[in-house]
């Protein structure tokens, strides 16, 4: 059974960096084909997605934020990291972790989500 | 960058048939996956590649494709299918999801 679950601080003041991990479970990191992404979710409005990391170490990361990111992955510890530099109140959000496999080319299993505040 | 256009809401009478769309450039080449999100809840994939169901998901969703338009359609409509539904997709570099539609089961 696969799980995740993103974990975090819940508030950041703006300019500061968020830090999100995503732990994970049922699955290795280093299995041909097997990838985990992040996901956000502004209250009300809709996902968008930020990055994604696969077991080969391959990146991938949304163009209009791909210079405030870095997403990293530790397969020892079952995690992937999530980095975002310069927070503004605009990037409060949801922000969900979730299994994509190459075979699917979807994000089939998600974790329940950690919601960040971006306030002073 | 790549972007997928879905109606922002859709209204379905109970039992009936409704499709929810998703309109982009990238589906001429790539197959979209599709999500449910109930409020509150995190996304569950719905239908994924060319008109799969993950185990667990009714067999009253499928999914379809032609040109650059993917299509959800859900035959039967239940209450508990109201709901926000996102398309996702990806390019050679990059995913995205739709803006998402907004279900409401009459």
């Amino acid at each position: 059974q696969i799980t995740l679950k993103e974990s975090g601080p819940t508030l950041v003041k703006p300019t500061q960096t968020l830090t999100l991990t995503c732990t994970f479970s049922g699955f290795s990191l280093s299995t041909s084909g097997v990838g985990v992404g992040w996901i956000r979710q502004p209250p009300g409005k809709a996902l968008e997605w930020l990055a994604l990391i696969y077991w080969n170490d391959d990146k991938r990361y949304s163009p209009s934020l791909k210079s405030r990111l870095t997403i990293t992955k530790d397969t020892s510890k079952n995690q992937v990291v999530l980095t975002m530099t310069n927070m503004d109140p605009v990037d409060t959000a949801t922000y969900y972790c979730a299994h994509r496999d190459l075979g699917l080319d979807a994000f089939d299993i998600w974790g329940q989500g950690t919601m960040v505040t971006v306030s002073s | 960058s790549s972007e997928l256009t879905q109606d922002p809401a859709v209204s379905v009478a109970l039992g009936q048939t409704v499709r929810i769309t998703c309109q982009g450039d990238s589906l001429r080449s790539y197959y979209a996956s599709w999500y449910q999100q109930k409020p509150g809840q995190a996304p569950v994939l719905v239908i994924y590649g060319k008109n799969n169901r993950p185990s667990g998901i009714p067999d009253r969703f499928s999914g379809s494709s032609s040109g650059n338009t993917a299509s959800l359609t859900i035959t039967g409509a239940q209450a508990e299918d109201e709901a926000d539904y996102y398309c996702n997709s990806r390019d050679s570099s990059e995913v995205v999801f739709g803006g998402g539609t907004k279900l409401t089961v009459l």
